[in-house]
């Protein structure tokens, strides 16, 4: 079945980088598009980017634009983020999910997430 | 501020059905069939209940339904049981090729 892992997560403080990564297996990974959500705590899903499966399009939140990049190894199958200039209210569960076979619109599978939190 | 509102909390007794409303503009609901919801139990990966605004994933219970009236969409979770408690998203995918959630509602079973 569908499984996928996240990692990455750790206490890192305002202004630094960190990068996430999530681990796929259960499914042809080069063949469906990924996003990133997060959920910072208390608050609900921000979706954060998403990476179509041909590697053509790469989308971003307003909130994270320019600072944030979504990247995909298709040969080992994992989906990665790498965030710039953290903020503190960038704390958050960061959430990894699979495209629907109907389209990426819908977000099918959804891993249990990684926490980063960002605090001087 | 969500471009998709939901309610904070909704509740409902073991067996009764509770209606979940996520309102939008035009074309965020109501020109928009890539409209969806999701469930979210704490410490968990969200969940898939309906896309493309009434389809069930295969392995989703029919007791979710989905459906949609003007600008807003709304989830119905029938014959309520004590694991249908947690949140609800709404989640659309709008102009621009982003994707917006509505900012959750809580439903508790009573």
């Amino acid at each position: 079945q569908v499984q996928l892992v996240e990692a990455g997560g750790r206490v890192v403080q305002p202004g630094t980088s960190l990068t996430l990564s999530c681990t796929a297996s259960g499914f042809t990974f080069a063949t469906f598009g990924m996003h990133w959500v997060r959920q910072a705590p208390g608050k609900g899903l921000e979706w954060v980017a998403a990476f179509s499966f041909d590697g053509r399009n790469k989308f971003y939140g307003d909130s994270v634009k320019g600072r944030f990049t979504i990247d995909r190894d298709n040969a080992k199958s994992i989906l990665s983020l790498q965030m710039n200039n953290l903020r503190e209210d960038d704390t958050a569960t960061y959430f990894c999910a699979k495209a629907h076979d109907n389209g990426w619109f819908y977000l099918a599978s959804w891993g249990q997430g990684t926490l980063v939190t960002v605090s001087s | 501020q969500s471009a998709l509102t939901q309610p904070p909390s909704a509740s409902g007794s073991p067996g009764q059905s509770v209606t979940i409303f996520c309102s939008g503009t035009n074309s965020v609901i109501g020109t928009n069939k890539f409209v969806s919801w999701y469930q979210h139990h704490p410490g968990k990966g969200p969940k898939l209940l309906i896309y493309e605004v009434n389809k069930r994933p295969s392995g989703v219970t029919d007791r979710f339904s989905g459906s949609k009236s003007g600008n807003r969409a709304s989830l119905t979770v029938s014959g309520l049981q004590a694991e249908d408690e947690a949140d609800y998203y709404c989640s659309s995918y709008v102009a621009g090729d982003k994707w917006v959630f509505g900012g959750g509602t809580k439903v508790t079973v009573l």
